[in-house]
């Protein structure tokens, strides 16, 4: 059974960098194919794209976001780590994570975490 | 950047057919995959590579990707299909994720 869970801080402070953590069970980053990826949706927005890391440990960042992100793995805890600096209260968001397979469903988020909410303000 | 085009809203009446169409240039040679989301939960993945489905994903959901649109086909729509759906590729060229701005479903 795959699941995905984030967490991190609630609140966090403008200029702050922010750390959320992607936990998983269920598969390894280890597999040729797994990936996992992070997107967030502000209030009222549209979801959007952050990040992602594959089990070959390639990395890709959305380009408007990708001067302020590192993602990372630690694949003996199954964990994926994403870092945002210098917060902004636009950064206000639920932050989600997700599994993508490029082998079993041809690139597709097949399942996702339920999302942690991350408010920016001092 | 690679743009997806939805529709903001599509309303169908109980039992009738909705089409949910994705627009991008030459996204017919792209695999395009679609979720629903419904209010407060994560996305669910309804249809990937184009026209396939899930295991647990009914079998009235369908997909088509041809040329320049990507369509999404409930059949016999129920008032439980009422929900946002998105589609999504990605964009090989700049190595990105690139998602439609949703189109939400109201079953009359």
């Amino acid at each position: 059974q795959v699941t995905l869970r984030e967490s991190g801080p609630a609140l966090v402070k403008p200029t702050e960098t922010l750390t959320l953590t992607c936990t998983f069970s269920g598969f390894s980053l280890n597999t040729s194919g797994m990936c996992v990826s992070w997107f967030r949706q502000p209030p009222g927005k549209a979801l959007e794209w952050v990040a992602i890391i594959d089990w070959d440990d390639e990395k890709y960042y959305s380009t408007s976001l990708k001067t302020r992100l590192t993602i990372s793995k630690d694949t003996s805890k199954n964990q994926v780590v994403l870092t945002m600096a210098n917060m902004d209260p636009v950064d206000t968001a639920t932050y989600f994570c997700a599994r993508r397979t490029t082998v079993m469903t041809r690139g597709a988020f097949d399942f996702w975490g339920q999302g942690t909410m991350v408010t920016v303000s001092s | 950047s690679y743009v997806l085009t939805q529709p903001p809203s599509v309303s169908v009446a109980p039992r009738e057919t909705a089409r949910i169409t994705c627009g991008g240039d030459n996204i017919g040679g792209k695999s395009v995959h679609w979720y629903q989301r419904k209010p407060g939960q994560a996305p669910l993945l309804f249809i990937y590579f184009d026209t396939k489905r899930p295991s647990g994903i009914p079998e009235r959901f369908s997909g088509s990707n041809s040329g320049n649109t990507a369509t999404l086909t409930i059949s016999r729509v129920e008032a439980g299909d009422e929900a946002d759906y998105l589609c999504q590729v990605w964009d090989s060229s700049r190595n990105q994720v690139v998602f439609g701005g949703g189109t939400k479903l109201t079953v009359l």
